[in-house]
């Protein structure tokens, strides 16, 4: 069964400093792989997204993510943080084709100090 | 307009009462689906139908039942509504199309939130 697993529920950092939001995930295949941001008071939005390909894809924001298969792991990264940043990240995992269902992680919750 | 837009966006309501929330999208998806969020849990899928005539539970449908109308619109329904299922709960859409790769991305209303006292 798929599986993920955010290890990091609250996270820390200082304006401008480098972020990494760490998804592990567990599926027999070659998964569908998402990243998604929700606001405080909003729904969530669709950061960036791995079908197949390059392993490091690029989202929106300024954010991008690597794709591991040897570690399971699909690791969010931005060189520098900005306040706006501060919200709640969900990492995600699909089986694709006709389940076409996503399995969420429990959330990190990234706080920006000045 | 939102894309997706569900209503209402609070209630709260008392033990017992039925409860019904709804979705409307005008994205043309073919499918929807709700989750409900609770804190450290992430989200979970309550109910997810790929068409008007195909509705399917999800891993928490307990205590929950839905209506696809149309393809624009999908239901979530808390009959006899406890204070466990205190929550938020959004919709999100996405396309059916066989094969494509968006068939993955939801595109996710702005939540709604219950309160069951």
């Amino acid at each position: 069964a798929q599986s993920v697993t955010q290890p990091d529920i609250h996270i820390t950092v200082s304006e401008g400093a480098s972020l990494e939001l760490r998804c592990n995930y567990s599926y027999g295949a070659t998964p569908y792989l998402f990243w998604y941001v929700q606001s405080p008071g909003q729904g969530l939005q669709l950061l960036l997204k791995y079908f197949s390909g390059d392993t490091l894809v690029q989202g929106i924001k300024g954010f991008e993510a690597e794709f591991k298969r040897s570690q399971s792991s699909f690791n969010l990264r931005k060189p520098s943080v900005h306040w706006s940043d501060a919200a709640e990240y969900f990492c995600a995992v699909g089986a694709g084709g006709a389940t076409n269902k996503l399995i969420f992680g429990t959330g990190t919750l990234l706080a920006v100090q000045p | 307009d939102a894309d997706v837009t569900q209503t209402p966006r609070n209630r709260i309501t008392k033990t017992g009462k039925r409860i019904m929330l709804e979705c409307s999208q005008t994205k043309g998806h073919d499918r929807m689906y709700w989750y409900r969020q609770d804190p450290g849990l992430g989200l979970r899928l309550i109910y997810y139908s790929f068409d008007v005539k195909d509705i399917n539970k999800g891993e928490i449908s307990d205590g929950y039942s839905v209506s696809r109308q149309a393809q624009a619109k999908f239901s979530l329904s808390l009959e006899s509504a406890i204070p466990n299922q205190t929550a938020l709960y959004f919709c999100a859409t996405s396309d059916g199309l066989a094969g494509a790769s968006g068939a993955n991305v939801l595109t996710f209303g702005a939540g709604s939130r219950l309160t069951v006292l």
